[in-house]
């Protein structure tokens, strides 16, 4: 069964740090991988889009990674700030139809405080 | 900034009303994509779209119907609104197929009382 697993469930920092949220997919066969990016109230925006080559991809203060071995990525946050505060979620699309279904998972909640 | 818009952002209603919720996007997109989503879950996929005149249900039943009339807009229908709609519906639109972006509107958040 495709599935896209996303750990922690909520993740609490304070400002300036530093933090990582994972996602284990089984979505087979694998076309790409994405983090987006929910504020709360609105709709989610995207932050990057991995294919199976690419192990690493920065946008700004995100840099995601992939291990499509392993079926595991991960979004790192540097230097968080108060507006890092949402739900990130990751989205694995497989390439077994032409729709290019999409796998959502539920998100990670992460709380950025002062 | 995705160029595309739904109306209205929230709406409170009775039930056995019937809503429309509106979805454009000005970028051109083929594709387009209806989601409902409830707090803390993950995103359902509840209609898609390949074009003008062309609309399927996706993977999660609904009693919604969309219509696809003209590229930029893709409304989204319930005829009788009842409690358990009560949600929040995303729609989305992309370039082409599944290895191109999704851009999503800022969602309506639906409260059927």
């Amino acid at each position: 069964k495709n599935q896209v697993e996303q750990s922690p469930q909520s993740l609490i920092i304070l400002e300036g740090k530093n933090c990582t949220l994972q996602c284990n997919y089984t979505v087979s066969p694998f076309s790409n991988l994405r983090w987006y990016k929910q504020d709360t109230g609105r709709g989610p925006v995207s932050l990057t889009i991995m294919t199976f080559s690419e192990n690493t991809k920065s946008n700004g203060r995100y840099t995601a990674t992939l291990d499509a071995d392993t079926k595991q990525s991960s979004l790192h946050i540097t230097a968080s700030q108060l507006s890092d505060s949402a739900s990130y979620i990751c989205v694995v699309s497989d390439r077994g139809s032409t729709l290019g279904r999409l796998y959502f998972g539920r998100g990670t909640q992460l709380t950025v405080w002062p | 900034e995705a160029d595309i818009y739904q109306t209205p952002r929230y709406l409170v209603i009775g039930t056995g009303k019937k809503i429309t919720l509106e979805c454009s996007q000005t970028m051109g997109h083929d594709k387009m994509y209806w989601y409902q989503q409830d707090p803390g879950m993950e995103l359902h996929l509840i209609h898609y779209s390949y074009g003008v005149n062309s609309t399927e249900k996706g993977d999660l039943s609904s009693e919604s119907t969309v219509s696809r009339i003209r590229t930029e807009h893709f409304p989204l229908t319930l005829e009788s609104a009842r409690p358990s709609h009560t949600s929040q519906y995303l729609c989305a639109s992309s370039l082409a197929d599944y290895s191109y972006e999704q851009y999503f509107g800022p969602g309506t958040r639906l409260t059927v009382t």
